[in-house]
């Protein structure tokens, strides 16, 4: 099967400009996470949809940042305006449906799109 | 809130030896663990998955152990190669299905 797509690899952008990263998830997965991993650290949920709803983003940065899923496939995330300590991978995994009482399979990343911030 | 703690932070061994990665969390009541490989500039390969109720899993040169009540686990790699550098990152995934994280562990094998 196809994995998790995105894109752009790569963006290097000035400070209080903005951005968009878009993710397209495996087929037939109902969830779709972004993840920020500054260098050096683990990755850190930022927003956490079902289908085309949110689940959790209570750590996105929402002055700036928002997200969203519209038909409950591709997903983008955007960045307005950019600080210098966004630079970051804004990693984006699928994985299969939500159930109640279990933890989902495990999960699929894509390869990420790596931010500089100058 | 969850914590995840790796340890050591970076590794570095000659090749053919066996080795072991520590995860520590703070919130025993997990779904699952995953380990995941990262390679520079890449994304997260998913290696072993745990669910709650086991204790283990196993592929190839790789054994990764549970133990829930004490908050721990643990990957092994036996005879290491240095295909096997790369980053090892550990995730605990609590309610809601959100994976935490741990900071990773750099590993160097040399040749």
């Amino acid at each position: 099967e196809a994995g998790v797509a995105q894109s752009p690899r790569y963006k290097i952008i000035e400070k209080r400009q903005s951005v968009a990263f878009w993710c397209n998830p495996i087929s037939g997965h109902a969830t779709l996470y972004w993840y920020q991993q500054i260098l050096g650290q683990g990755p850190k949920l930022l927003i956490q949809f079902q289908n085309n709803g949110v689940v959790d983003d209570s750590q996105l940065p929402k002055d700036r940042f928002s997200a969203e899923r519209l038909k409950g496939v591709d997903s983008t995330l955007k960045i307005q305006p950019a600080k210098l300590e966004d630079s970051a991978v804004y990693l984006c995994a699928s994985s299969s449906i939500l159930r109640r009482g279990q933890g989902a399979a495990g999960y699929t990343f894509g390869s990420g799109t790596r931010l500089t911030v100058v | 809130k969850q914590e995840v703690t790796q340890i050591p932070a970076a590794l570095s061994v000659p090749e053919g030896e066996n080795l072991v990665l520590n995860c520590s969390f703070t919130d025993s009541a997990i779904y699952n663990l995953q380990w995941f490989r990262q390679d520079p500039g890449k994304g997260l390969t998913s290696l072993l998955l745990i669910q709650s109720s086991q204790r283990e899993q196993t592929s190839g040169r790789l054994n990764a152990s549970l133990d829930k009540s004490s908050g721990r686990s643990t990957l092994y790699i036996a005879a290491s190669q240095p295909g096997d550098s790369a980053t090892y990152l550990c995730a605990v995934n609590n309610a809601g299905n959100m994976l935490t994280f741990g900071g990773g562990t750099r590993l160097m094998v040399k040749p």
